[in-house]
């Protein structure tokens, strides 16, 4: 079963507007990752933040993590058409392989 | 550019027939990831190897789907008899995982699997 959830399921914004993702998880983590998948393409790795961090940009992204709560966000500022695509988190344990969430389908419209 | 390959790209094939699916890690991994992932149940890892030996299989139905890794530049997932419920798109992945921290993980195009 999947440790970790997304939040909101579906999102759907104007184009230029912020995206506001959250993925909250069950157990404790080394790291935590969040991937985008375009329609009918395989994941691709976007940004990874350990245990020991709070928050990490990347771009246009911004992810922040909160160990106490389980919980980590991921900000896409002034959105683009192009950013339409599913997000997962995906939790890294250290004790198996990474666990995915079931994903923020997010679209843009321009 | 390396990524990770996958073929074929799509199957359609009927009930009872063996699937194969092959996938060519980044050269330089050591870690070998099978997921499958269909609207229902979202992604799903079914197995995974270090170095080429499994090391967790406990997502893979035994009976039907079995994987392996001839050597360090392929992996395989078959599935036989293959069944309509396995309709779904098998993605493979690959990284480098050094001790127990988890880095980061890169997938091929995935294989669209139709069992008719």
């Amino acid at each position: 079963s999947q440790q970790g959830e997304e939040d909101p399921q579906a999102l759907s914004i104007q184009e230029g507007e912020n995206a506001t993702m959250n993925c909250s998880y069950k157990t404790s983590i080394n790291n935590l990752q969040w991937y985008r998948q375009n329609s009918g393409r395989g994941l691709v790795h976007l940004i990874l933040i350990r245990s020991n961090e709070r928050e990490k940009h990347s771009g246009r992204l911004r992810v922040t993590l909160d160990t106490s709560k389980k919980s980590s966000s991921l900000l896409i500022t002034a959105s683009r058409a192009a950013d339409t695509a599913s997000y997962f988190c995906a939790q890294g344990t250290g004790r198996r392989a990474l666990t995915f969430g079931s994903g923020t389908r997010l679209q843009v419209q321009p | 550019d390396a990524r990770v390959t996958q073929t074929p790209r799509h199957k359609v094939t009927e009930m009872g027939q063996e699937v194969t699916m092959r996938c060519q890690p980044i050269l330089g991994h050591n870690t070998v990831f099978w997921y499958r992932q269909t609207m229902m149940q979202g992604l799903e890892l079914l197995a995974y190897f270090r170095n080429r030996a499994p090391l967790d299989d406990s997502g893979m139905p035994k009976d039907r789907f079995s994987a392996e890794m001839p050597d360090a530049t392929l992996a395989t997932l078959k599935i036989q008899p293959s069944e309509p419920r396995d309709s779904a798109v098998y993605f493979c992945a690959s990284g480098l995982v050094l001790g127990a921290r988890e880095e980061t993980q890169y997938f091929g195009p995935g294989t669209r699997l139709l069992v008719l």
